[in-house]
């Protein structure tokens, strides 16, 4: 069975510090692993993903993340923060064939001035 | 292009009201989800719809119905509300049949049930 462990619920940095959202995977089969963002009273929007092929992803709004099998992790990351990084962040994983993702609790990332 | 619409966007009903949430996706996507977000519980899976015609129970499918009207169309209904309802719920479609399965969200619907 898959599975999702977000470490840590609420992340707080100052603007222009590193951002690291971290993400530990449980998986049989190679998984496809996916980070969204949610924006306050707002739907959730694809991040970046991976798939196969390169480990290291970019995703959109300088976001990017690493798939490291042997860590069993996907954690994102962004050199510096900005003010309108301040969103919830939800890691999830797929794998297998029913489709589905099995979703971390999610993580919500506050940005001090 | 729309993307996923969801209505409405804020319900507050009295317990044992029923009420129908409505999604829709302008997408061409085969399949569609309900989900409910509660604080602190993440995103839990209610009901989904692989294709037309067909729906399965998720994680949390328990006092709800839900309904594939066509490709395009996917309902939820609560046919007596509970406080326990009370929730955020997303509507999600995707592509499947592609090498991944990235869903895309609408807006949600904000319900109370007192």
């Amino acid at each position: 069975a898959q599975s999702v462990t977000q470490l840590g619920s609420h992340v707080s940095v100052s603007e222009g510090a590193l951002v690291l959202l971290r993400c530990n995977y449980s998986s049989s089969v190679p998984p496809y692993l996916f980070w969204y963002v949610q924006y306050p009273n707002q739907g959730l929007q694809l991040l970046l993903k991976y798939t196969t092929g390169a480990t290291l992803v970019k995703g959109i709004n300088g976001f990017e993340a690493e798939f490291k099998k042997s860590e069993t992790s996907f954690h994102l990351t962004k050199p510096s923060a900005h003010m309108s990084d301040a969103a919830e962040y939800f890691c999830a994983v797929m794998a297998g064939n029913n489709r589905k993702l099995i979703w971390g609790l999610g993580t919500s990332l506050a940005v001090n001035p | 292009n729309a993307g996923v619409t969801q209505t409405p966007k804020f319900q507050v009903l009295k317990t044992g009201q029923s009420m129908t949430l409505q999604c829709a996706q302008d997408m061409n996507h085969n399949s569609m989800y309900w989900y409910r977000q509660d604080p602190g519980m993440g995103l839990r899976l209610i009901y989904y719809s692989a294709s037309e015609g067909t729906t399965d129970k998720g994680e949390v499918p328990n006092g709800y119905n839900v309904s594939r009207l066509n490709k395009r169309e996917f309902s939820l209904r609560l046919e007596s509300a509970a406080p326990s309802q009370t929730s955020v719920y997303f509507c999600a479609s995707s592509l499947t049949g592609t090498v991944y399965n990235e869903q895309f969200f609408g807006p949600g619907t904000r319900l109370t049930v007192l």
